[in-house]
């Protein structure tokens, strides 16, 4: 079992609709990120959490570190939004990341 | 806020040749830079961990000889693939830490083709 888990795997909505992408980890960490890569594959990192909530325009991201569980939400989403989402956490005891293996979202128009 | 800047995007080299990528902290100093691969449709895998000013730490199964890691400075450090095959073809990106791995930025990445 993978010690950071994400899902789905892969999903295919409709522009407009409301996105939810999950992780889960098994380690004690200091930090969460989520991760945005195109498809030309240069990475974006678009928060970092270590509680509570953030907010960065038609994004949101949540941990709730009891239950070791995030989750990325996508208001409005659009086509431009298709990409693959990673969640990476911070392993507290190795102070290295840990990556999940991503969401590969697609938006269609 | 954080640049790291990754050069170059993209690198086509022949077999047999050796293939340096950059990997610069623009606006902070990074003691210590990450060295990630990715193969298609999966996650990244770390290479190895720099740290300035010493060796590199490489993960089990990372031929140290083949993938050759300098941390000259607090802002730069470099990856070299010697020898390059085909099977080296990948996409090749570095993290920079900024005081703690909880601040991590990334670079755009390189995508390296051996032919």
């Amino acid at each position: 079992k993978n010690e950071v888990e994400q899902s789905p795997q892969n999903l295919t909505a409709q522009e407009g609709e409301f996105i939810t992408i999950n992780c889960s980890y098994s380690v004690g960490i200091s930090a969460l990120h989520w991760l945005q890569q195109h498809p030309g594959g240069g990475i974006v990192s678009l928060f970092m959490l270590s509680s509570g909530k953030k907010k960065h325009g038609r994004l949101i991201a949540t941990i709730n570190i009891q239950e070791k569980h995030s989750s990325l939400h996508i208001t409005a989403s659009h086509p431009r939004d298709s990409a693959v989402y990673i969640c990476a956490v911070v392993d507290q005891g190795a102070q290295k990341l840990v990556f999940g293996q991503g969401t590969r979202l697609t938006i269609n128009p | 806020g954080a640049v790291v800047s990754q050069h170059p995007s993209r690198v086509i080299c022949k077999s047999g040749t050796s293939v340096k990528i950059e990997c610069r902290s623009l606006d902070f100093q990074a003691t210590t830079m990450f060295w990630y691969r990715q193969f298609p449709k999966q996650s990244l895998m770390l290479m190895a961990t720099s740290n300035e000013g010493s060796k590199a730490t490489y993960e089990q199964g990372v031929e140290k000889d083949k993938f050759l890691i300098n941390h000259a400075s607090l802002t730069l450090s470099t990856l070299t693939v010697t020898s390059a095959h085909p099977e080296d073809s990948s996409f090749y990106i570095c993290s920079a830490v900024r005081g703690t791995v909880t601040e991590a930025f990334f670079g755009q990445g390189t995508r390296l083709t051996v032919v």
